[in-house]
């Protein structure tokens, strides 16, 4: 069981948007940066999100990254095949003195 | 180009100990807290622990204290895992990643497969 909870997956068309929820509480999101990650299978996670909402260098801006409350969600527009993958998010909490992530959320470009 | 490479590895018995190593280069590899993940089949991401950049400050998952050490040598460049005790459930790939808490990871490993089986 994840301490941060997001939807095991996802669907939408080409071009379309989607979001993915992360939700958590006080402790982990609520007074923590939260971070995303994109999987694609049979690679290394890598960074998409930073800080709430802030790309690292090389990120297109279809990807965006929001915070409110002990929720956080990314969202990603014009959906691509290639956008197929894992997402995760991911912080820090104070309580556990630990870094959490969630369950995972798999995108499927339909 | 930041580098990170991962080795050691391999299939061990219960019981059993492995020693991971992280080899970093491409940016000055003591200005940075470092941290380890692992990855069990099939499943999503579980942090392990971390280490600031100078290993005054380390933190475990409960999963693994008591039986996991990370340490760092910043004149070669290398960050370590020793597992000892290791159990079934450690299975998994591990990655280290640069970055540590609530900052973002921003470059990660390639991943080294660890598998506890008798």
């Amino acid at each position: 069981q994840s301490v941060l909870t997001q939807p095991p997956s996802v669907s939408a068309a080409p071009g379309q948007k989607v979001t993915i929820s992360c939700s958590g509480s006080s402790s982990n999101i609520g007074n923590n940066y939260v971070s995303w990650y994109q999987q694609l299978p049979g690679t290394a996670p890598k960074l998409l999100i930073y800080d709430n909402n802030m790309r690292p260098s090389g990120i297109p801006d279809r990807f965006s990254g929001s915070k409110s409350g002990t929720s956080a969600t990314l969202g990603i527009t014009g959906l691509q095949t290639g956008d197929e993958a894992d997402y995760y998010c991911g912080t820090w909490d104070s309580s556990l003195s630990a870094e959490v992530f969630g369950g995972g959320t798999k995108l499927t470009v339909l | 180009q930041v580098q990170l490479v991962e080795s050691g590895g391999g299939f061990v018995k219960p019981g059993g100990s492995l020693r991971l190593s992280c080899a970093a280069s491409g940016f000055t590899f003591s200005d940075y807290y470092m941290t380890w993940i692992r990855q069990a089949p099939g499943k999503g991401l579980e942090w392990v622990s971390y280490i600031s950049s100078v290993g005054s400050t380390i933190y475990y998952a409960d999963s693994v204290k008591g039986r996991f050490t990370i340490s760092r040598d910043n004149a070669k460049n290398s960050l370590y895992l020793q597992m000892n005790s290791l159990r079934a459930e450690d299975t998994a790939v591990y990655y280290c990643a640069r970055g540590a808490g609530a900052k973002g990871k921003d470059y990660w490993g390639q991943g080294t497969l660890v598998t506890v089986s008798s």
